[in-house]
């Protein structure tokens, strides 16, 4: 299994907070990429990253901000958290850019809730 | 916005029967791929398809990627209650860094 850890895997959180996510990797990979996953919707693209602080929008990017100081994290936050943020947030990570060689390893997912 | 629907959403069904998933948009895809999720774990690939027609077995499983590159299909042959799980399913357009991901599939296998 890749090396891909998030903390923390649970928080409740209430509205108007900030919170942060954290995605290590121990694989040193180039690419990646923080989701949100809700019922109907499948999986969404938030952020992604492209190399040590280079970093861009996915689908559902208003709201958060990311980081990525050193290739193993990457950090969502969630300047200032809503109820419509309440999800299951997953990281991936990714070797190669290149067609079709683009797999994604995901990690176990956080679980936010904002009350 | 690309779009990914994935039919059915749930099924439910006796081991040893066999099923169907499709998945289907108006845009045309360089490359689909097929991934299963189980409950508090992330998505885990099966497989990718690239050309147009290509069909991929791995083991009971049988995938299909559209002529036209816009829809696929996976095949389960005499379920298991080891295939129960998500299945999504996500397509990449050619000259991007991303998949668009389907609504998923729901599969329970009732042994």
């Amino acid at each position: 299994d890749a090396g891909i850890t998030q903390s923390p895997r649970h928080k409740v959180t209430e509205t108007g907070t900030p919170v942060t996510l954290r995605c290590h990797q121990t694989e040193n990979h180039r690419y990646m990429y923080w989701y949100r996953q809700d019922p109907g919707h499948g999986l969404r693209l938030i952020h992604y990253s492209y190399g040590v602080k280079d970093t861009d929008k996915g689908e559902v990017s208003d709201g958060y901000s990311v980081s990525r100081s050193k290739t193993e994290d990457f950090l969502l936050t969630l300047e200032s958290a809503t109820s419509s943020q309440t999800s299951v947030y997953f990281c991936a990570i990714s070797e190669s850019q290149g067609e079709p060689y683009n797999e994604q390893f995901f990690g176990p997912g956080t679980r936010l809730t904002v009350l | 916005t690309q779009l990914l629907e994935q039919s059915p959403q749930f099924l439910s069904i006796q081991e040893g029967e066999n099923l169907t998933v499709y998945c289907n948009s108006s845009s045309v895809f360089s490359s689909l791929q097929w991934y299963r999720q189980e409950p508090g774990e992330g998505p885990v690939l099966l497989v990718t398809v690239v050309t147009g027609g290509e069909v991929k077995k791995l083991k009971r499983l049988t995938f299909q990627f559209g002529d036209a590159r816009k829809d696929s299909s996976l095949h389960i042959t005499a379920a298991q209650p080891g295939d129960t799980g998500l299945y999504l399913c996500a397509g990449a357009t050619s000259g991007t860094y991303k998949y668009i991901f389907g609504t998923g599939t729901r599969l329970k296998v009732l042994a």
